[in-house]
């Protein structure tokens, strides 16, 4: 079956670094997405990865290994505004968005 | 904002009903899809529309069916409801190309099934 897994929950404090992992396995890969989603909100998007390497996009990068079905979602400089979940989403050969179950960041002051 | 709009924003119904959600694009973008979301879940992939074509389905039973009409709004009709169709439906509009496939989603319509 299809697959992405995520830690469910991550605590830093704010100003830190946080490291937010995902696994996949799907049928077909056409890109690794990561989306923010507050509560009561709805997703939107952060980044997108369809090669190996790093993608950078002001205080958030995202990285990707294709042949580890891996990619992370990185955050500097941690905002209490950044309190929220991560959904990793991989597009897959049907068209089909995946998304994982999600990580719930918790920032404290 | 995404310019991507929803209706109703919340709906109550029983068990057995039917009933229809409406998603409106943000302008540009060719391509919707729909998802159901548990609370405390991920989206999961209802289907997508392509120039008023499905052209991907997730694990979802035919009750669930959709239309995307020429100005690429879209519908979204669930026939006998049941208990478990309580959550959040989200639409979301991409413009399908070579590129991220950004998904921009609309608020959602917060479903009910008593």
């Amino acid at each position: 079956g299809q697959s992405l897994e995520q830690p469910s929950e991550v605590t830093a404090v704010e100003g830190a670094i946080v490291q937010i992992n995902c696994t996949y396995q799907t049928s077909g890969f056409y890109g690794l997405s990561w989306y923010q989603q507050h509560d009561g909100g709805a997703p939107t998007f952060l980044s997108y990865n369809a090669l190996d390497g790093l993608e950078e996009t002001g205080r958030f990068s995202s990285f990707l290994s294709r042949s580890d079905s891996y990619g992370y979602l990185l955050l500097q400089e941690l905002q209490m505004k950044d309190s929220a979940s991560y959904f990793c989403a991989v597009r897959d050969a049907g068209f089909k968005t995946i998304f994982g179950a999600g990580t719930r960041l918790f920032v404290k002051a | 904002e995404t310019g991507v709009t929803q209706s109703p924003t919340h709906l109550i119904k029983t068990r057995g009903q039917q009933v229809t959600l409406r998603c409106s694009s943000q302008s540009g973008h060719n391509t919707v899809s729909w998802y159901q979301q548990a609370l405390g879940q991920g989206p999961q992939f209802i289907f997508q529309y392509y120039r008023e074509e499905e052209n991907g389905r997730g694990n979802f039973p035919p009750r669930f069916s959709g239309l995307q009409f020429p100005n690429y709004s879209s519908e979204l009709n669930v026939n006998a409801l049941e208990l478990d169709d309580s959550a959040l439906y989200l639409c979301a509009s991409s413009l399908t190309d070579n590129g991220p496939n950004e998904q921009f989603f609309g608020p959602g319509t917060r479903l009910t099934v008593l």
